[in-house]
């Protein structure tokens, strides 16, 4: 089993709709749990970082961690043209860095 | 506000050339870190250090040289390009090995023919 997998779709929605992304992982020792939006061309930029499990809220964007069932999400309400990107999920712990593959985000106007 | 500037963006290299991708932030991290980034593969880190004159590798370190004279520069050395190489790459900073506020650069596309 990967360390983390997630899907790297892609994924197309009509704008306004709900993005829902999601990553799953096997190391027990990740404790920080990070969404990277990238843009074509350009470098991945931190989007959230969550601690614990639970949900966390910025703007149109929620992050949401089950430590239990080494599961986290992203979910992008009201989604716009310009959230059009890949999404890399990543998380942190025992000093150890690993990142999803990314998961490409199209939302049609 | 630069953050983390790589140069150069777009680079074509001939099978066996040498070249050095360069990276410098201006937010006085300590960890600075490669990567690069292929079509499936996601990101995979090729060499890290933990700060000035601590270096070490990666996932995918075959190929490639690092050195960590300042705090700010950490480059990157292809000593004999190979088309394998082709990619794009990434640097990386953060305040802290730990840290959670990774940087990245705007990346370096490398093309070996």
């Amino acid at each position: 089993q990967k360390e983390v997998e997630q899907d790297p779709g892609p994924l197309s929605v009509p704008e306004g709709a709900i993005v829902s992304l999601n990553c799953t992982y096997s190391n027990s020792a990740f404790q920080y749990f990070m969404w990277y939006r990238q843009y074509s061309r350009k470098g991945p930029e931190l989007l959230m970082y969550t601690y614990s499990s639970g949900n966390k809220e910025d703007g149109r964007f929620t992050a949401q961690v089950d430590k239990s069932s080494k599961y986290i999400s992203l979910f992008i309400r009201d989604s716009q043209p310009s959230d059009s990107a890949t999404y890399l999920c990543a998380m942190r712990g025992n000093n150890r860095l690993a990142f999803g593959k990314g998961n490409q985000v199209v939302v049609i106007p | 506000n630069a953050g983390v500037t790589q140069t150069p963006k777009f680079q074509v290299l001939k099978t066996g050339q040498s070249m050095t991708l360069q990276c410098a932030q201006d937010m006085n991290h300590e960890y600075m870190s490669w990567y690069r980034q292929d079509p499936g593969m996601g990101l995979r880190l090729i060499h890290y250090s933990v700060g000035a004159g601590i270096t070490d590798q990666g996932e995918v370190p075959n190929g490639y040289n690092v050195s960590r004279s300042t705090t700010e520069d950490f480059p990157l050395r292809l000593l004999s390009a190979a088309p394998s190489q082709t990619s794009v790459y990434f640097c990386a900073s953060s305040p802290s090995a730990g840290g959670n506020t990774i940087y990245f650069g705007e990346g370096s596309w490398l093309t070996v023919v």
